[in-house]
């Protein structure tokens, strides 16, 4: 199976701030990879597929970069409602594979 | 609108069995592989089985390859999770989720549903 390894597993920022996630493949996954939001107690959400497609509806403060075995997840202009938990996954193979999540915090 | 709606979570000993279903609407629903993805308390996610938009072809993880089973009902636009000989490290929110095309082929979850709670405990 490919290991999909993110950092930070903790992140501490501010409104306002800017902050990128990363996500690491054991093996090439080509662009064949989501990230998702997931909000305490709530079902996951899709933020960006192929890498670096924006799901409609989600602002265009996220964005998403990388291919092969390199990712990364930006959020600039952090709102209050993006302190959560977030996921990558690849779905090059299978078994899909996620990260083992990086929660925001607020600072 | 796209739903997803699980149900059938509860407390069963281990050895068990439960069913979990996945009741959706808003989509067409045939033309749409399902995925389920669970997430034991406190911890992230796993891939658990996809089913094809037609069922005629189905996916497992090795954690539950031969355990658990996967079908679905196009006419009542209903998947359902059959999860036999259930252990401890099953205990888990388990999640249903929609995929973008009727074949299980590289694709991502656009829709999730909110989950249902399935402890293994004695």
């Amino acid at each position: 199976d490919v290991q999909m390894t993110q950092s930070p597993s903790t992140l501490s920022a501010s409104v306002g701030d800017r902050v990128t996630i990363t996500c690491r493949a054991s093996q090439s996954v080509n662009t064949w990879l989501a990230w998702y939001q997931q909000r305490p107690g709530k079902a996951p959400k899709l933020l960006i597929y192929k890498a670096s497609s924006l799901e409609s509806g989600v602002p265009s403060r996220f964005s998403g970069s990388g291919s092969g075995t390199e990712f990364t997840l930006t959020i600039s202009n952090l709102q209050p409602d993006d302190f959560a938990t977030y996921y990558c996954q690849q779905y090059n193979s299978y078994s899909y594979t996620f990260g083992q999540g990086t929660k925001l915090e607020i600072k | 609108e796209v739903q997803l709606l699980e149900s059938g979570g509860g407390l069963v000993q281990p050895g068990g069995s439960l069913r979990l279903s996945c009741a959706a609407s808003g989509f067409a629903f045939s033309s749409y592989a399902i995925t389920w993805v669970r997430q034991a308390p406190g911890k992230g996610l796993e891939w658990v089985s996809d089913v094809s938009g037609s069922g005629d072809i189905t996916k497992y993880a090795d954690s539950v390859k031969g355990r658990f089973t996967t079908s679905r009902d196009n006419s009542k636009s209903t998947v359902f999770l059959q999860m036999n000989s259930l252990r401890a490290e099953d205990t888990a929110v388990y999640y249903c989720a929609k995929r973008t095309a009727a074949a299980v082929v590289r694709d991502y979850f656009d829709y999730w549903g909110q989950g249902t709670l399935v402890t293994v405990s004695s």
